[in-house]
């Protein structure tokens, strides 16, 4: 799978916008963009994935630059609820059946401020 | 909604001892997978199974062994215990949207995951 850059943390305060950032400069044509969180002490949790457009659902959007090689999550009004460490994952589009496991990089940090 | 569930979620184990861990999928779905995550590390990817077939391997030590029950279930044997052994084991669950065949593929599928089983090796 293709890496991906993440900074190592990042802070920001309560009920403000927060903007995580992603390189993938070597991203394939049939990578999807996944991003998980991983609240403390528990498991990973699926956020948001797109592939081509920017895509919005209930937890947060993505955009993604129109060379695919890099893209943002985009919290839009951060609480405390929302620190948590966030991955970037690129999965390849052909991924066969049972062969789907997301690969973990080293995410970013988030500190949300009161 | 039905999630994940693992049990136990935290297990104490001497060295050299064994240990199993379950893994229940949310219903219906047909692939589990199985990390660890050491103290402030990321989480690893072990080994995963379709349809009760493993299907992918990670960095599973040869001391480990999982599988997948007809029921869906799936169990992490783990023997010789180590210190550094001591982890947080994931479970996670997903289904293939593809029609199995070789030519349908879906990077896309989302990984739900249990709240982790915590073992630790004295």
């Amino acid at each position: 799978d293709a890496k991906t850059t993440q900074p190592n943390s990042m802070e920001s305060n309560e009920e403000e916008p927060v903007h995580l950032p992603c390189n993938h400069s070597t991203i394939s044509g049939t990578d999807y963009i996944h991003w998980y969180r991983q609240l403390p002490s528990q498991g990973p949790e699926y956020v948001i994935h797109g592939l081509t457009s920017n895509v919005n659902n209930r937890m947060a959007s993505l955009a993604i630059a129109e060379d695919r090689k890099s893209s943002t999550l985009i919290l839009h009004r951060a609480t405390l609820r929302d620190a948590a460490v966030y991955y970037c994952i690129l999965r390849d589009e052909k991924s066969n059946f049972g062969n789907e496991k997301l690969t973990f990089g080293t995410g970013t940090r988030l500190t949300i401020i009161p | 909604a039905a999630g994940v569930i693992q049990s136990p979620r935290h297990l104490i184990k001497e060295k050299r001892e064994t240990a199993t861990l379950k893994c229940y999928p949310i219903p219906r779905h047909d692939t589990v997978y199985w990390y660890q995550q050491g103290p402030g590390q990321d989480p690893q990817f072990l080994i995963s199974f379709y349809e009760k077939m493993q299907s992918d391997k990670g960095s599973i030590p040869d001391r480990f062994s999982a599988q997948q029950f007809s029921d869906y279930h799936s169990e992490l044997n783990m023997s010789s215990l180590e210190l550094g052994d001591s982890a947080l084991y994931f479970c996670a669950s997903s289904l293939f949207s593809g029609t199995g065949l070789l030519e349908e593929y879906s990077g896309a599928n989302v990984l739900t995951f249990g709240a982790g089983s915590r073992l630790t090796v004295l």
